[in-house]
């Protein structure tokens, strides 16, 4: 069974700051692992995700993430953040299922980013 | 657009009351999925469907039912059975294999028992 712990479930930080929240993850197998940000009262929306090759992924917005295998981590980073970026991220891991279908996510209890002027 | 739509975006019933949420989806995804959010709990997942006319059971599907008869169409009915319904309910959908493509999610819809 997979699980994933996401360390803080609140981040406050000022404007133009850099912010790091913190995914860490549990697995038998290897796996693939997403970054999803939801705005108040809204679905969730695809941020990033890291499937196979490059350890760094990057989102069209300026947040990135990087799978560190050792340390079963997929952190998401900003150097710096602004107000918009004030939302709830959840990390989310898929397990690499062979000869079958990988359904199934299992989300992260979320990390509530306050941006402050 | 293609996108997911759920309806209605907020939902009040009476307690003891049967309620059924809409979930269509128009990118032509094989699998579906319907999550509850409570807050601080993330996302739990309570039935899924990967093809149509079968679905399976998520880790919280008591109290739940759903029906797959449509690619399009994966609604949620909350029975009496489910003894805390109040929650933000969200529909996802994906691609096959939702692991490589990752979930694709609906606006969410709010129920609150009186």
């Amino acid at each position: 069974a997979q699980s994933v712990t996401q360390l803080d479930s609140q981040v406050p930080v000022f404007e133009e700051a850099p912010v790091e929240l913190r995914c860490n993850y549990s697995s038998s197998v290897s796996v693939y692992l997403f970054w999803y940000v939801q705005y108040p009262n809204q679905g969730l929306q695809l941020l990033l995700k890291y499937l196979s090759g490059s350890t760094l992924v990057e989102s069209i917005n300026g947040f990135e993430a990087e799978f560190n295998k050792s340390q079963t981590s997929f952190h998401l980073r900003k150097p710096s953040v602004h107000i918009s970026d004030t939302a709830e991220y959840f990390c989310a891991v898929s397990d690499v299922r062979s000869g079958g279908s990988n359904y199934k996510l299992t989300f992260g209890k979320g990390t509530l980013l306050t941006v402050n002027p | 657009d293609g996108g997911i739509t759920q309806s209605p975006k907020y939902l009040f019933r009476k307690e003891g009351q049967n309620v059924t949420l809409s979930c269509e989806q128009n990118l032509n995804h094989d699998a579906m999925y319907w999550y509850r959010q409570d807050p601080g709990q993330g996302l739990r997942l309570i039935y899924y469907s990967q093809i149509v006319n079968d679905f399976q059971k998520g880790d919280i599907a008591e109290g739940y039912s759903v029906s797959r008869e449509k690619k399009e169409s994966f609604p949620l009915t909350v029975t009496s059975a489910q003894k805390n319904p109040t929650a933000f309910y969200l529909c996802a959908s994906s691609m096959g294999t939702g692991g490589i493509g990752g979930q694709f999610f609906g606006p969410g819809t709010r129920l609150t028992v009186l």
